[in-house]
């Protein structure tokens, strides 16, 4: 059974502050994606990675796809009020339909100002 | 990309009744899901929207209870039928179209059922 999980659960910091937030699975995944919802909101897409080793940076965002394609990080830089939300990974489930996804159980980050 | 709509965004609804969200995207996209979330915890699929033919449901999701209907490639709804306070959630409709899988997701609509 495919399990994405991650870590931390709840993260509260200070705006300014540097956070990481890890996606973990026992099985390989040809991509994982991240979503970041705000409260009131759908999630939204903020990457997907393919290849392992992968990193890719959106602004002061950077996520990284492990090499064995099992795990994936997303740092986040300089953290701002703005950056707060629910960040939830997500992957193609093999065992499901066509374009099924797995989700974490996601990470809710509160940036204090 | 794609821009989903739902509505209604939210409501609130007395035991027993039956309430249909409808969930709208701004173009064509083969796959459409609805997804049930309760507020600041992950995603919990229902099913998968098949235009054309009946839905495809996750396990502990019956047709009865959550019937869903896709006419067209760009549009859908989700009835959640003779609602229990346990059906106080938030549902999500997504659009599925791109390489790996990536979905975009309406806004949800909030249910509060009394």
């Amino acid at each position: 059974t495919q399990l994405l999980e991650q870590s931390p659960q709840f993260l509260s910091i200070q705006e300014g502050e540097n956070l990481t937030v890890y996606c973990n699975s026992s099985s390989v995944f040809s991509s994982l994606q991240w979503y970041r919802q705000e409260p009131g909101e759908g999630p939204v897409l903020l990457v997907t990675v393919v290849t392992g080793g992968e990193v890719k940076k959106l602004k002061r965002l950077t996520f990284q796809f492990g090499d064995a394609r099992k795990d994936s990080s997303l740092h986040i830089t300089a953290a701002q009020p703005g950056d707060t939300g629910l960040y939830l990974c997500a992957g193609p489930n093999y065992g499901g339909s066509q374009g099924n996804l797995i989700f974490g159980k996601g990470t809710k980050l509160s940036v204090k100002p | 990309s794609a821009v989903i709509s739902q509505k209604p965004s939210r409501d609130i609804c007395q035991r027993g009744t039956s309430l249909t969200i409808q969930c709208q995207v701004d173009s064509q996209v083969t796959m459409m899901f609805w997804y049930r979330q309760q507020p600041g915890q992950s995603l919990t699929l229902i099913a998968t929207a098949n235009q054309g033919s009946e839905a495809t449901y996750e396990s502990g999701f019956v047709i009865d209870k959550f019937p869903i209907s896709r006419p067209n490639l760009t549009f859908s709804t989700l009835t959640v039928s003779n609602m229990s306070p346990e059906d106080s959630s938030i549902y999500l409709c997504s659009a599925g179209r791109d390489t790996f899988g990536e979905q975009y997701f309406g806004p949800g609509t909030r249910l509060t059922v009394t």
